[in-house]
């Protein structure tokens, strides 16, 4: 079945980095877009990053932008987040999602599936 | 800055019906043409109810439907069930390759 899992999240230090990886199975993961989503502890959900399913195009909160970079090895299909310069406003569950439809079909706008998350902590 | 507004909280007994509103502010966000609700059981992933305003995906109860008037969309909830309980979030299309989610409405079954 489409499964995602989340790994790589841990404690950090402010200012270091951290890469978290989300592994695929279940469908042709080079044919979706892919997205990072984060919820901070006790807080609601933060759309963080996005990735076009050929790599070629990707965007980013203005939270992160300049900090964190999204990156996907289709033929591994694993999805990356590397995030650099961690700061405490940081810390939250990260969950990695998949557009619904493959390619440019269906909705924009459907994350599905999602995977469970990994949780990162920015603290001294 | 835009922002998609949801209140905090709504409440309601078994059998009647709630709505959970999403108010979008400035920009691409006024349109709420591509808006999506996600339900969010305490430490679980979260779940798309409905997209792009009032679409359902298969599997999920028909109780369940939106809407949108303006530059508010609404998550309608029918005959609520004990399972319902949950966190929900909106989350719009904001243009240029990017999403907004809205701040989340926890909806509690007395």
């Amino acid at each position: 079945q489409v499964q995602l899992v989340e790994s790589g999240g841990g404690a950090v230090q402010p200012g270091r980095s951290l890469r978290l990886s989300c592994a695929a199975s279940g469908f042709t993961f080079s044919q979706y877009v892919m997205y990072w989503v984060r919820q901070a502890p006790g807080k609601g959900l933060e759309w963080v990053a996005v990735i076009r399913y050929d790599g070629a195009r990707k965007q980013y909160a203005d939270s992160v932008k300049g900090r964190f970079t999204i990156s996907r090895d289709n033929s591994k299909n694993t999805l990356d987040l590397q995030m650099n310069s961690l700061r405490v406003e940081d810390t939250a569950l990260y969950f990695c999602a998949r557009k619904r439809d493959a390619f440019g079909s269906g909705s924009f706008n459907r994350f599905d599936p999602w995977g469970q998350g990994t949780l990162v902590i920015v603290s001294s | 800055q835009s922002v998609l507004t949801q209140p905090r909280s709504v409440s309601g007994s078994p059998g009647q019906s709630v709505t959970i509103s999403c108010t979008g502010t400035s920009g691409p966000l006024g349109d709420l043409e591509s808006v999506s609700w996600y339900q969010q059981h305490s430490g679980r992933a979260p779940k798309v109810m409905i997209f792009d305003v009032n679409k359902r995906p298969s599997g999920v109860p028909d109780r369940f439907s939106g809407s949108k008037f303006g530059n508010t969309a609404s998550l309608i909830i029918s005959g609520l069930q004990a399972e319902d309980e949950a966190e929900y979030y909106c989350c719009s299309y904001a243009g240029t390759y990017t999403w907004l989610f809205g701040g989340g409405t926890k909806l509690t079954v007395l």
